[in-house]
């Protein structure tokens, strides 16, 4: 059953300390995307990939690093210079004109 | 600056009736419409697109409806189901489908 795994479902993160969101998809496709969602606010483009070992950056990458060494996996490095990271992060993957795949998400709060 | 806005942030409805859930852009340039549907602690899943060749797509209950010159385009839910009651977001693109902008959302209720 194809998909994208977003791990984990919550994560709690110490001020100063950096973490990664992990994203894998099986669906065999070329595109993936990291978004940030904040109450009251759309979906944010943090950084797409469109083949491996390429990436762009989207409109709030700051703070933020990404890697996509493999076609299935491209996670998210939320560095200690990211402000305010408390929010819902959903990573995305596509193919071509097809709409985006969404994961189901990952909640970060900083303790 | 929010090229793609969702002005009303929520939206009861009976069920049986017809939900009406409305999306502006600002930017000429975008060509390819979605609508996602998102339940809370999940991702969005896609429900249905549009072009930016057509005004009018439709699929079930759902139809969406492009008004180019007005830059609007709206999902039309018809007869509304309890199990509709989510967040609604609309999102546009303007290049290969690449990159999206996405609305802010309108929460639907469809009351039984």
């Amino acid at each position: 059953d194809g998909g994208i795994t977003q791990s984990p479902k919550y994560l709690f993160r110490k001020e100063g300390q950096n973490v990664t969101l992990s994203c894998e998809q099986n669906l065999n496709h070329d595109a993936m995307y990291w978004y940030r969602q904040d109450p009251g606010q759309g979906l944010r483009l943090i950084y797409y990939s469109q083949i491996v070992n390429d990436f762009q950056k989207g409109d709030i990458a700051e703070g933020y690093s990404v890697s996509r060494e493999k076609k299935e996996s491209f996670p998210l490095t939320v560095t200690s210079a990211q402000k305010n990271p408390t929010a819902f992060y959903l990573c995305a993957s596509s193919m071509g004109w097809q709409p985006q795949h969404f994961g189901d998400g990952t909640r970060l709060s900083i303790l | 600056d929010q090229q793609v806005k969702q002005n009303s942030p929520s939206l009861s409805v009976q069920e049986g009736r017809i939900s009406i859930l409305n999306c502006d852009y600002t930017n000429s340039m975008f060509d390819y419409f979605l609508w996602y549907k998102k339940y809370p602690a999940e991702g969005p899943t896609f429900l249905i697109s549009i072009s930016s060749i057509k005004d009018k797509n439709e699929d079930g209950r759902f139809t969406v409806f492009l008004n180019k010159s007005a830059k609007h385009l709206s999902l039309h839910i018809v007869p509304s189901q309890p199990g509709d009651s989510a967040v609604y977001f609309c999102a546009a693109s303007k290049d290969t489908g690449n990159q999206f902008y996405f609305g802010t959302g309108t929460s639907l209720t469809v009351i039984p």
